[in-house]
């Protein structure tokens, strides 16, 4: 069974304050994902990485794939209370579209 | 955001009774997928569909039917509900192809087996 596995599970931090997640897994996948999810809505998609050592900037947000494509980060900085939710990781691996995701940071950013 | 819908948004049943959710998209995406989110365990593949009457299990299908006979409906059938089923799904599409697979959500059901 793939498995990914994802650090910490739960985050408070004030803001302003930088913050990094990691993905971590002992399977190379041919895609990584990163979603954010809101309570009380699915999950959305905010980056794509493909390729090992892809690095992707979204504003604030920066997301790397590892050289070997088996681990992935997430780095905030200047964390806002509008960051706050869960984020999830997705490993995909080439078949039907199917992915692994990880079980999720829950962030939580004060004032 | 992507045409998905799922009904119902909440449910309420008890223990041995059958229950089915519903998702409807307007995106003519040829997959569609069912998860469960458990707290602590992210989103867990049930079943998905690649295709029209085309569907296969995923990690945790024990205790879930699917039938796919449109594009745009995805059903999900618990055919005896037990209380381990009491959880948050959720339906998700994609039009996958190799490196693409983003997948649109649908704002999930959750579901009560008392």
């Amino acid at each position: 069974t793939q498995l990914l596995e994802q650090s910490p599970q739960f985050l408070s931090i004030q803001e302003g304050e930088n913050l990094t997640v990691y993905c971590n897994s002992s399977s190379v996948f041919s895609s990584l994902q990163w979603y954010r999810q809101e309570p009380g809505e699915g999950p959305v998609l905010l980056v794509t990485v493909v390729t090992g050592g892809e690095v992707k900037k979204l504003k604030r947000l920066t997301f790397q794939f590892g050289d070997a494509r088996k681990d992935s980060s997430l780095h905030i900085t200047a964390a806002q209370t509008g960051d706050t939710g869960l984020y999830l990781c997705a490993g995909g691996y080439n078949q039907g579209g199917k992915l692994i995701f990880g079980q999720g940071t829950e962030l939580s950013v004060k004032p | 955001d992507a045409g998905i819908t799922q009904s119902p948004r909440h449910k309420v049943t008890e223990t041995g009774t059958p229950v089915t959710l519903r998702c409807h998209q307007t995106e003519n995406h040829r997959y569609m997928y069912w998860y469960r989110q458990d707290p602590g365990h992210g989103l867990r593949l049930i079943h998905y569909s690649y295709g029209v009457k085309d569907t296969d299990k995923g990690e945790v299908s024990d205790g879930y039917s699917v039938s796919r006979s449109k594009t745009e409906d995805f059903l999900l059938t618990l055919e005896s509900a037990t209380s381990s089923q009491t959880s948050v799904y959720f339906c998700a599409i994609s039009n996958w192809q190799p490196l693409t697979d983003t997948q649109y959500f649908g704002p999930g059901t959750r579901l009560t087996v008392l």
